[in-house]
């Protein structure tokens, strides 16, 4: 069966500090990969997503950037966190049906 | 623009309650919509329906796809504390061809159960 992991769970970081969240599925072969965001409150947005090894496609220009090095992995990276980037950042992937599944998340607060 | 818009925004109910949820949707290149359910967490997956009229149902969950009308209500019947989580629906659809299936999120309804 599928399984997709993500760490760190939570992150406390400061302003201006990098940043990267890494995600890797197991189960299954050249998924799908996503990204997205949720602010407290809010529903989830899509930051990023991937269909291949080196493949990103990018949804919201912001301060975030991914890499997908591996078929199973995928990274959320930036260089200098601004406040606005605290949130719950999510990982999903989808094979062959629509459905998307999700990682356990990583909440990160930029203070 | 894509968008999905949820209502209620929030609901609060007793126990034994039955509740509908309504999600409307304006999107490119429909494929399907699906509902979760977050517990202060991740979302789980609730359903998918790709049809109209046919309704998919899971113990006291249940769905219904209008396609002509761009709408689907998630209804819960007697409600359990257990409930209580945020639904999200989310049609499945490609923003171009070549692009990867993408699900656009609405922004939830919150539901409290209350004993």
């Amino acid at each position: 069966s599928q399984t997709i992991h993500q760490w760190p769970a939570t992150l406390v970081q400061p302003v201006g500090s990098p940043l990267s969240l890494e995600c890797t599925v197991e189960g299954t072969s050249n998924p799908n990969l996503y990204w997205y965001r949720q602010a407290a409150g809010r529903g989830l947005q899509l930051l990023f997503y991937s269909v291949g090894i080196g493949q990103i496609s990018s949804e919201v220009p912001q301060n975030l950037s991914a890499s997908r090095p591996q078929d199973r992995q995928f990274i959320l990276s930036s260089k200098k966190l601004l406040l606005s980037d605290s949130g719950f950042y999510l990982c999903a992937w989808r094979f062959a049906g629509n459905e998307q599944f999700f990682g356990p998340g990583t909440r990160l607060t930029v203070l | 623009e894509d968008k999905v818009v949820q209502s209620p925004l929030s609901l609060v109910v007793h126990e034994g309650d039955t509740v509908t949820l309504n999600c409307s949707y304006e999107v490119t290149n429909f494929r399907s919509l699906l509902w979760y359910k977050q517990e202060k967490k991740a979302p789980t997956f609730l359903f998918m329906l790709t049809s109209s009229g046919i309704e998919k149902k899971s113990g006291r969950l249940s769905s219904i796809l209008d396609k002509k009308e761009l709408f689907s209500i998630l209804n819960i019947t007697a409600t359990q504390t257990g409930d209580s989580a945020v639904y999200l629906c989310a049609p499945a659809h490609d923003i171009s061809s070549g692009s990867a299936r993408q699900l656009t999120f609405g922004s939830g309804t919150q539901l409290t159960v209350l004993p």
